[in-house]
């Protein structure tokens, strides 16, 4: 069975902290994407990864940054939350879009900035 | 700007009613479009549809792509309360690697 896991499925921190928020897939893929989810607004795309260190900004980049130093691993960090990063953070991965198949989402994680 | 637009945003039916969910999109270099369920948790997958007039069925859910005028359907017959769930429709473009999501329809089935 596919598995895309995060670390948490929820967090609270304080305003100012650096958050971690890391992803694992175990199926090998190329690609993986994190987006957030907000009510009204849906999935909305931060970064992604097409390989091992390659990091490409999304619609939203702004107050995040990531990691890929390992093909099944992505991580996102928020060098320093906010209230209005407050959101579920939802990691992917597929396969290389030539091959065209689905993405894969891991459980979200719920964040909240306090 | 690539924009994929779901409607309704939201519904409500009874238990046994048939639902139809849409799709509208526009978008560079169109590879393919996805059908995901979302419960309070991780969206799953539904349907990838590449090919227009040509539907995908699983039990009592389909759905059908019309390419020529950038809209897809997905309907659900005979509604259960476990249909509940927000549908999320996404689209692929050959042009990134990323799937652009619409806002997502939310689907409650009332007993």
């Amino acid at each position: 069975d596919v598995k895309v896991t995060q670390s948490s499925r929820y967090l609270v921190k304080r305003t100012g902290e650096k958050v971690f928020l890391e992803c694992v897939q175990d199926m090998d893929h190329e690609n993986m994407f994190w987006y957030r989810q907000d009510p009204g607004l849906g999935l909305r795309l931060i970064y992604f990864s097409y390989d091992v260190k390659m990091k490409e900004k999304g619609d939203i980049p702004e107050g995040y940054s990531v990691s890929r130093e390992k093909k099944e691993r992505f991580s996102l960090i928020l060098e320093s939350a906010s209230t209005n990063q407050t959101s579920m953070y939802l990691c992917a991965s597929s396969f290389d879009p030539n091959m065209n198949t689905e993405a894969f989402f891991g459980q979200g994680t719920r964040l909240t900035v306090v | 700007e690539d924009k994929v637009v779901q409607s309704p945003l939201s519904l409500v039916v009874h238990e046994g009613d048939t639902v139809t969910l849409n799709c509208s999109y526009e978008v560079t270099n169109f590879r393919s479009l996805l059908w995901y369920k979302q419960e309070k948790k991780a969206p799953t997958f539904l349907f990838m549809l590449t090919s227009s007039g040509i539907e995908k069925k699983s039990g009592r859910l389909s759905s059908i792509l019309d390419k020529k005028e950038l809209f897809s359907i997905l309907n659900i017959t005979a509604t259960q309360t476990g249909d509940s769930a927000v549908y999320l429709c996404a689209v692929a473009t050959n042009s990134g690697y990323a799937l652009n999501f619409g806002k997502g329809t939310s689907l409650l089935v009332t007993p």
